[in-house]
């Protein structure tokens, strides 16, 4: 059964102070890891998408990678702004249908 | 319009009652998906469309739960005889393919009284 765990559940963080945020994932035939970022009240935003082991995706602060058990989410000198709860999710080959498997998400705070 | 539009953003309904949530996927996208989310968890899948039909079901509940996209672009997702435990945010995500990446809407927050 396709799995995806995200860690830890909720960080703070003080503006400028680095960090990376985990997504561990068991799937049949990885076709994609996607990264959202989500603000309260709103739907999931699209950050990125990673298909292949050794795979790294960059935008603004946020660093993407992705390893054959996990990814993780770089935040270099995070601000305010990027204080949200951030998804990750797989689509596994099994399906042809690509509905996304998600993790239950990581609560960044960064506080000014 | 630019992007996935979902109607109404919120919805109160009383336990037995009957509910419709809708879904404007972006323009040309073929795929549409709906999922649910609960407070403090990730979405969850329910139904997966390509085109009219629905592709994959899997996801839905029970027979309570029903959904239509009878022209190839707008679902709706229908609820019958609703129960607390169906509180929830509804998402709705459209992509061009079954594998590209997914658009999701603002979501849709169901409240069962």
């Amino acid at each position: 059964e396709d799995q995806v765990t995200q860690s830890p559940e909720a960080l703070r963080l003080q503006e400028g102070e680095s960090s990376s945020l985990n997504c561990s994932y068991t799937v049949s035939g990885l076709r994609g890891l996607f990264w959202y970022r989500q603000d309260p009240g709103k739907g999931p935003e699209f950050l990125f998408t990673l298909y292949s082991a050794g795979e790294e995706k960059e935008k603004e602060r946020l660093k993407a990678t992705l390893t054959k058990k996990e990814s993780f989410l770089h935040i270099t000198a995070p601000k305010p702004e990027d204080s949200a709860t951030y998804l990750c999710a797989v689509q596994g080959g099994e399906s042809n249908t690509g509905k996304l498997i998600f993790g239950q998400g990581t609560t960044l705070q960064v506080k000014p | 319009g630019a992007g996935v539009s979902q109607t109404p953003s919120n919805k109160v309904t009383e336990k037995g009652k009957y509910v419709e949530l809708r879904c404007d996927p972006i323009s040309g996208h073929t795929a549409l998906y709906w999922y649910r989310q609960s407070l403090g968890q990730g979405p969850e899948f329910l139904i997966y469309f390509q085109g009219t039909g629905a592709a994959d079901d899997s996801g839905l509940p029970n027979d309570r739960f029903f959904a239509v996209r009878p022209e190839g672009s707008v679902s709706t997702l229908k609820i019958q005889r609703t129960e607390r435990g169906d509180s929830a945010v509804y998402l709705c995500a459209s992509s061009g393919t079954g594998v590209d990446t997914q658009y999701f809407g603002p979501g849709t927050r169901l409240t069962v009284l």
